[in-house]
């Protein structure tokens, strides 16, 4: 079946920091990959997707590139600021017309916190 | 346009006691699901549907049972509460097969 890793939290850097957030899945074919962010006390929102090999997602100053060869969708920010404390999911979607092709598998989340 | 909504926001239970938690979205979106929410664990999909009167389950559906009367409307019953069912639970709409699901903004259940 399909499942999503992503690293651990929780990661605690500074202002103006760059950060890298790491997320491989498995699945069949060829998925979407999405990365949700989740604010404190809120839903979770779509922050940014790819639905083929080497798309780059973008949003924010959040990239994300879609790497087939390595099964990865690693999420990057140059310069993270205070507001982007949230917890952050990486997910895919697999492909097709069956049911397993309407659910969104997701990773266990990673704790962001950006101190000033 | 209100997105996706639930109510309510907290809950309180005792053990056994039954409750329906509220879903509800204004997008006209054919699929719509329920995920629990607990720590280390990411979201687990409970039970999903994929139209009105079409409903299935997901990941991990015991003690939970779902109806889709409508569109617009998913509710999530407990039928008799657990303490292993203290958790936060959302619910979520997307359009058919469409990318992009929209989260409603959460229900905080506690079983005691």
């Amino acid at each position: 079946g399909n499942s999503v890793t992503q690293m651990e939290g929780p990661v605690t850097l500074s202002e103006e920091a760059f950060l890298t957030i790491n997320c491989t899945y498995t699945a069949t074919g060829y998925p979407s990959l999405f990365w949700y962010v989740q604010y404190p006390g809120e839903g979770l929102q779509l922050l940014l997707k790819a639905t083929k090999a080497d798309d780059k997602g973008s949003n924010k100053g959040f990239e994300a590139t879609y790497r087939k060869e390595t099964t990865s969708f690693h999420l990057e920010k140059g310069s993270v600021q205070v507001s982007d404390s949230a917890v952050y999911f990486c997910a895919l979607k697999g492909r097709g017309s069956g049911a397993g092709s309407y659910q969104l598998t997701f990773g266990k989340g990673t704790k962001l916190s950006v101190i000033p | 346009n209100a997105g996706v909504t639930q109510t309510p926001k907290f809950q309180v239970l005792k053990t056994g006691q039954s409750m329906t938690l509220q879903c509800a979205q204004d997008m006209n979106h054919e699929y719509m699901s329920w995920y629990r929410q607990d720590p280390g664990m990411g979201l687990r999909l409970i039970h999903y549907s994929v139209g009105a009167g079409i409903t299935d389950q997901g990941e991990v559906p015991n003690g939970y049972n779902v109806s889709r009367s409508t569109t617009e409307d998913f509710p999530l019953r407990l039928l008799s509460a657990a303490p292993s069912q203290t958790s936060v639970y959302f619910c979520a709409s997307r359009r058919g097969n469409g990318d992009e699901q929209f989260f409603g903004p959460g229900t905080r259940l506690t079983v005691l």
